[in-house]
Order: structure tokens, then sequence, then C-alpha cells
């Protein structure tokens, strides 16, 4: 079956300490996404990365890394310096058909929260 | 303004009414409309997506749009108690690299026996 695999379901994060998110895709997918859901809002983007060893910066960036270096992956680290990371974190991923980019697909989510 | 506004929940609508779900948007770039649906404490699903002005049927889902007045709205008809999600709109500019989608804060619909 093709999709997006995140994990781990579940994320529990000490103080001070950097915490991996991972996002793997079987689509063939160009694009990749990190968004970031808190409660009762809307889904804020983080990075996206449209071709493998380049990525962008969302509208919240601060605090997170992402690196691409396998089309497949979208790994997301959230550092230290994220000082509010609990939330519901969401990879997507989007494709070009016949020049028209596709609408996303997204993973089953990461739900990160502070010990 | 904020980019993109949906009409503020919660709605709630009894079953097999027509649900009636609005979003405006700012950039009058945007070509492309997308709506998700997200049930509690799981992730987006597509559910319709819209590029020209007008109407665009699947099933009981409608979503109408109107790119001078820029809005786009979802119409549900027959509704059923599993509709009961969150809908978000997203609206995406034109062009050809992938960009980023906006997404509205969501209205929670509420479909009751």
């Amino acid at each position: 079956d093709g999709g997006i695999t995140q994990s781990p379901k579940y994320l529990f994060r000490k103080e001070g300490q950097n915490v991996t998110l991972s996002c793997e895709q079987n689509l063939n997918h160009d694009a990749m996404y990190w968004y970031r859901q808190d409660p009762g809002q809307g889904l804020r983007l983080i990075y996206y990365s449209q071709i493998v060893n380049d990525f962008q910066k969302g509208d919240i960036a601060e605090g997170y890394s992402v690196s691409r270096e396998k089309k497949e992956s979208f790994p997301l680290t959230v550092t230290s310096a994220q000082k509010n990371p609990t939330a519901f974190y969401l990879c997507a991923s989007s494709v070009k058909v016949s020049g028209r980019i596709q609408p996303q697909h997204f993973g089953d989510g990461t739900r990160l929260s502070i010990l | 303004q904020k980019e993109v506004e949906q009409n503020s929940g919660p709605l709630s609508v009894p079953e097999g009414a027509i649900a009636s779900l609005n979003c405006t948007y700012s950039d009058r770039g945007s070509q492309s409309f997308f709506w998700y649906r997200q049930y509690s404490g799981k992730s987006p699903e597509l559910i319709m997506s819209i590029y020209s002005n007008g109407d665009k049927e699947d099933g009981r889902f409608t979503a109408q749009l109107n790119k001078a007045s820029q809005y786009v709205s979802l119409l549900i008809r027959d509704s059923q108690p599993s509709d009961s999600a969150t809908y978000l709109c997203a609206p995406r500019a034109g062009g050809t690299s992938y960009g980023k989608l906006t997404f509205g804060q969501g209205t929670i619909l509420t479909v009751h026996p």
C-alpha cells in the first residue's frame, strides 16, 4: 500500500532534549511538508521541501530543523529551543500531475508532549 | 484580516439536513481550493478539490467557488452523524512551484440524530 508513515504515534520530550519525528513516503512524491496543529486550531506550516537536499521555512520554523537526504524521507527535529512543543505534528506530501500540483495527503500524525 | 476565514462554529444540524460550510480567502492569486475533513484525533483527509468558478458535485458533497468574491463553500446534503468532524478550507496560490497551503481554522460540524 502506498502512503505516508509517521512514527512514533506518541512522543514525550524532556526539558532541554531534542527529539526527531520520522516521516516516510512511498508515493514517489516530490514535495513533503511538516505542519503543527494545536487544539482548536488550523494547520501551520513548519517546513517544506520540493526536492532532495532543499527545503524552505514555513510560518513557524523557529525551534525546528529538517533534512531531506532522500526523496522518501523528511524527518523533523524539535529542538530544545522550541519552548512550547506540545502539539499534533502532521507530515504531508504532494506531486505534480500534468503540470498541476495535486492536493496534499497526510500521514497519521505524531502527538508530542512535554514530560 | 486573516488569510483564510471559515464560519465560526460549532455548526449543529439534524440528520438529513443540509450543512453549509463557508470560507473566504484574501489571496486573489489563489487558484486551487481544497476541503479537508478531520475527525477528532485523526489527520485531515481530502474530500473535495475545486479549481474553476461554479459548482462541483461529488456524491452528497458540493463545492462552490466564486473567485470574484473570494469565497468557497462546501454543502453536505443528507447529513449523517458520520459527517461530524472538523472541516478545513485550504486555498493554494497558482504557479508551478509547490509553495504552501494556507489552512483556515476549521469549522466543527455536529450532525445529531
